[in-house]
C-alpha cells in the first residue's frame, strides 16, 4: 500500500529558530501533498496544499512567510516553520494525494510533534 | 465555508456495546466523505463514501452516507478496548482555488471502550 513517511517524528527547538519537516511518499508519486496542523484535542486543520513544481496554496489565516512549503519532487515536500514561537508547538501531519479513478485518496504520514521552548 | 460537525464529542462504553457515531456536513462541491481512526499518531483510513444509501463494511465497522440529509454514521458493533480512539470524519470538496480537492475534518469523537 501507499506509505508516507515524515521526518523528524519529534523535534524540540528554541524560540526564534527554524525547523524543517520532510514528508516523503515512499512507494508512489504524489503530485499533491497536504500539510495539516493538529492542536491537542482538536481536529486536523489544513494549512496548505502543495503541488509539485508550483507554489503552495495556503488556507486562510496561515502565514505563507512563516510556514514555507517546498514541493520540489513527486516524492518529497518540506514544511519549514521559520522563527518558531511556543504557539507554533503542535502536531504537524502531511498527506500525499493519489488519484484513484474518481477521487483523491490521501495517505497520511505519521506526523511530527514540534515543541518550541 | 465548509463545515463538518461530529457528535458526540466523546463517548464511553463497555466492551461488547454497539456505538453509532454521527457526522453532518455543509460543503459546496462535495466529492466524498471519509472516516478515519486516530490513535496516538496520524489518522488511518477506514472508509470512503461517495454514494447515498450504500453501506460499507469492514469487520465490525460499517458506515453509510445520506447525501440528501447531508450526514453519515459510523457503526461499531461488539466494541473492544482496541477500538478506543478518536474517530474523524472528513469531507472532500473542491477547494476555493478551484483546482484541488481538499479535506475538511470534523473535531472527532473520542471513543473509550472499557473492559
Amino acid at each position: 500500500g501507499a506509505v508516507v513517511s515524515q521526518h523528524p517524528s519529534r523535534v524540540i527547538c528554541k524560540s526564534g529558530t527554524s525547523v524543517k519537516i520532510e514528508c516523503r511518499s515512499l512507494d508512489f508519486q504524489a503530485t499533491t501533498m497536504f500539510w495539516y496542523r493538529q492542536f491537542p484535542k482538536q481536529s486536523l486543520m489544513l494549512m496548505a496544499t502543495s503541488n509539485e513544481g508550483s507554489k503552495a496554496t495556503y488556507e486562510q489565516g496561515v502565514e505563507k512567510d512563516k510556514f514555507l512549503i517546498n514541493h520540489a519532487s513527486l516524492t518529497l515536500s518540506t514544511l519549514t516553520v521559520t522563527s518558531a514561537h511556543p504557539e507554533d508547538s503542535s502536531f504537524y501531519i502531511c498527506s500525499a494525494g493519489v488519484h484513484s479513478g474518481i477521487s483523491y485518496e490521501q495517505y497520511f504520514g505519521p506526523g511530527t510533534r514540534l515543541t518550541v521552548t | 465555508e465548509d463545515k463538518v460537525v461530529q457528535s458526540p464529542l466523546s463517548l464511553v462504553v463497555h466492551e461488547g456495546d454497539t456505538v453509532t457515531l454521527n457526522c453532518s456536513y455543509e460543503v459546496t462541491n462535495f466529492r466524498s466523505l471519509l472516516w478515519y481512526k486516530q490513535e496516538k499518531k496520524a489518522p488511518t483510513f477506514l472508509f470512503m463514501l461517495t454514494s447515498s444509501g450504500i453501506e460499507k463494511k469492514s469487520g465490525r465497522l460499517s458506515s453509510i452516507l445520506d447525501k440528501k440529509e447531508l450526514f453519515s454514521i459510523l457503526n461499531i458493533t461488539a466494541t473492544q478496548t482496541g477500538d478506543s480512539a478518536v474517530y474523524l470524519c472528513a469531507v472532500e470538496a473542491l477547494g476555493s482555488g478551484g483546482s484541488n480537492y481538499k479535506l475538511t475534518f470534523g473535531k472527532g469523537t473520542l471513543l473509550t471502550v472499557n473492559p
